[in-house]
């Protein structure tokens, strides 16, 4: 089977804008989250979906959201970028809801300027 | 949540076994604790996952004691493409609206020639 993908995998966007990044399960998952990455603040988890509804969230401001859509493709988005968003934004996919592993893409590196 | 503690850094030589406690004094009843192995600019890896006793597999094990406050993974005859940070995530995957996953800062094991 093939992996977790996420599009694109490096992406520079200035402060101010918004950016969506884009993640495709492991054929037959329905849970996807989402995770940022940085230096200090390690792994930190932003949400996750199942069913193409939102399941559970983590403490990030309401500028972070995403969706899922019927095929279980997920998508981010950030708006009003701030320099502190600059991170690696990884998407896992798991096949249920219950304490199945979690596989992980190999990232967006997004860069804030 | 189950907040875990694990140590920064270690260092090990090629055929060594090495092992990593991870501490998790509030894990609750229904958590389950899951390993994964993260290279750079990649997204983490599943090793292992368990929720008491020991569990095998093979790349690793995990020791859980019977009071589950805390874990240990230990890999075996390391070599140096094992050099890479290993986190200890714990927690029930499911649905609550209070749950946020923790996976905690992670150790960077070394593995020299």
């Amino acid at each position: 089977k093939a992996g977790v993908t996420q599009t694109p995998r490096y992406l520079i966007k200035t402060r101010g804008q918004q950016v969506t990044l884009s993640c495709s399960p492991i054929s037959g998952h329905r849970s996807v989250s989402w995770y940022q990455q940085t230096p200090g603040q390690g792994l930190q988890f932003l949400f996750e979906y199942f069913s193409e509804t939102q399941r559970n969230k983590g403490n990030f401001p309401g500028r972070f959201s995403g969706r899922q859509f019927s095929n279980s493709r997920s998508e981010m988005n950030v708006s009003t970028l701030e320099l502190g968003d600059s991170a690696l934004y990884l998407c896992a996919s798991r096949a249920g809801t219950g304490v199945e592993a979690q596989y992980f893409g190999p990232g967006t590196r997004l860069t804030v300027t | 949540l189950a907040k875990t503690t694990q140590p920064i850094s270690m260092d090990s030589y090629e055929g060594q076994e090495v092992n990593i406690t991870c501490s998790h004094n509030n894990i609750a009843t229904n958590d389950y604790i899951t390993w994964y192995q993260q290279f750079p600019s990649q997204g983490p890896r599943f090793i292992i996952q368990g929720y008491k006793t020991k569990v095998t597999n093979e790349v690793a094990s995990l020791f859980i004691p019977a009071d589950r406050k805390s874990s240990t993974l230990s890999l075996p005859r390391v070599s140096l493409s094992d050099t890479a940070v290993y986190y200890c995530l714990v927690g029930a995957l499911g649905f609550s609206n209070d749950y946020k996953l923790s996976f905690g800062a992670g150790t960077t094991v070394t593995v020299r020639a």
